[in-house]
Formats: structure tokens, sequence, C-alpha cells
């Protein structure tokens, strides 16, 4: 039973357009939802994250969207640049445990 | 990454064989979680520890694996006549306060069964 889903293995967009990568969760329990981006061969590091009581989140290039009644959340990163290809994870709290989706693949062709 | 350290990087070992994998926090971070990344998946679960304490130990198998958080020293994880199965990416994360906050990652460490 997977509770949170990222039902795109790979996604691929070119420089300077919008890439959306979309999570679904089952788990209406979830209160904080995080986004982390990781390189081969390193530990995935924190990108952005929202609270269950907000819709939306933005820093800099990477905006966070929450839709809590579609169980649904996304990150769009605007403009796309070639070194934000990376495997990217969502990742929903609850009683002190952060569960993850199998992650995106993101390419960002020049 | 930096400051949550994990090692050794990549750890070969034979059928049998014991597998120690060390997790060191960044400072000031009590609390402690291990994950596993399987290939071609996503990172599970396994273990979430505070000094001297299992709080969470839901995602370990129920044999052969075996965690630890001491008053002293680096954290622990500790698989037992390990099988290829075990192959994997086993990836360390600590925080302060073990509320909703963002993890620290270490880089991993890649287990190889032969």
């Amino acid at each position: 039973d997977q509770q949170v889903k990222q039902n795109s293995p790979s996604l691929s967009v070119q420089e300077g357009r919008i890439s959306i990568l979309n999570c679904d969760y089952t788990n209406s329990m979830f209160d904080y939802f995080l986004w982390y981006k990781k390189y081969p061969a390193e530990g995935p590091t924190f990108l952005i994250s929202i609270s269950s009581i907000k819709d939306k989140n933005e820093d800099g290039r990477f905006t966070v969207f929450l839709n809590k009644s579609a169980k649904h959340l996304s990150l769009h990163i605007v403009p796309s640049q070639p070194g934000d290809s990376a495997v990217y994870f969502c990742a929903a709290w609850f009683a002190g445990k952060s569960t993850f989706g199998d992650g995106t693949t993101l390419t960002v062709k020049p | 990454n930096a400051g949550v350290m994990q090692n050794p990087r990549h750890l070969v070992r034979r059928r049998g064989q014991e597998a120690r994998l060390r997790c060191s926090p960044m400072k000031g971070h009590s609390h402690v979680y291990w994950y596993r990344q399987l290939p071609e998946e996503g990172l599970k679960f396994m273990v979430y520890l505070q000094k001297e304490n299992i709080i969470d130990e839901s995602g370990m198998p129920k044999e052969r694996f075996s965690a630890e958080f001491p008053k002293e020293g680096p954290s622990i994880l500790r698989i037992q006549q390990v099988v290829r199965g075990d192959s994997a990416a086993y990836f360390c994360a600590t925080q302060t306060s073990g509320f909703n906050e963002k993890l620290f990652f270490g880089s991993g460490t890649q287990l190889s069964v032969l």
C-alpha cells in the first residue's frame, strides 16, 4: 500500500520552459509535505515544503501547490535549467515519520 | 548534505556475512532516520531513533536487521547474514526535533552482496 505516489517516473523539458512534477497521496492525516532533489551518488537535499494549512509556497524558481481535496501535490520549476536535472522525491509527514514517493527523474535539455 | 556523515560509502559483503553501516548526525541533531533505496525504487523508511531509544522500527525487516543510536558515537545499522536482496543504497537522515521539518541526508552507503 503505497501512500505517496509519483506516477511519472520521468519527465523531459526544454531549458527555459516550465517543469511540473506531480505527487498524489492517500493518507489524509499527512500534515506537512516536502520536495527533495537527488543527484546520482549523493543523498537527497531539501528543496521546498508546504504545510497542510496552505495551498501554495514559493521560493525563487520553485513553487509547490497543495490541493488537499484532491490529495495532490505539485512542484513547478520556472524557468527550468539544465542544472535542475535530477531525481525529485515528494515526501509527506505524519506521526514523526516521513513517507517518500518513488521519485521522478527530470531531464532539462539545453 | 554537509554535516551528516555516513561510512563506508561502498560496502561489499559475501552472502552470510555481517554489514555494519554508520551514521554521524549533524551537530545538534538528535533524531536519526534510516532509509533504504532499492534499484529503481524510492526511499523506504526503516527506523527512527533518538539517543539510546528506538522510536519507530515499523519499516525494519523482522529478522537480521537491527539499529542503535548510543549515547556516544554514531548510529549503527546492522544487517546480519546478508543476502543478495539486501543490496541497496542505505541513507541516514537527521534532524533537530522529530517534528515536521526537513531532513538532512548523508551521502548513503551502497551495499553490494556477492
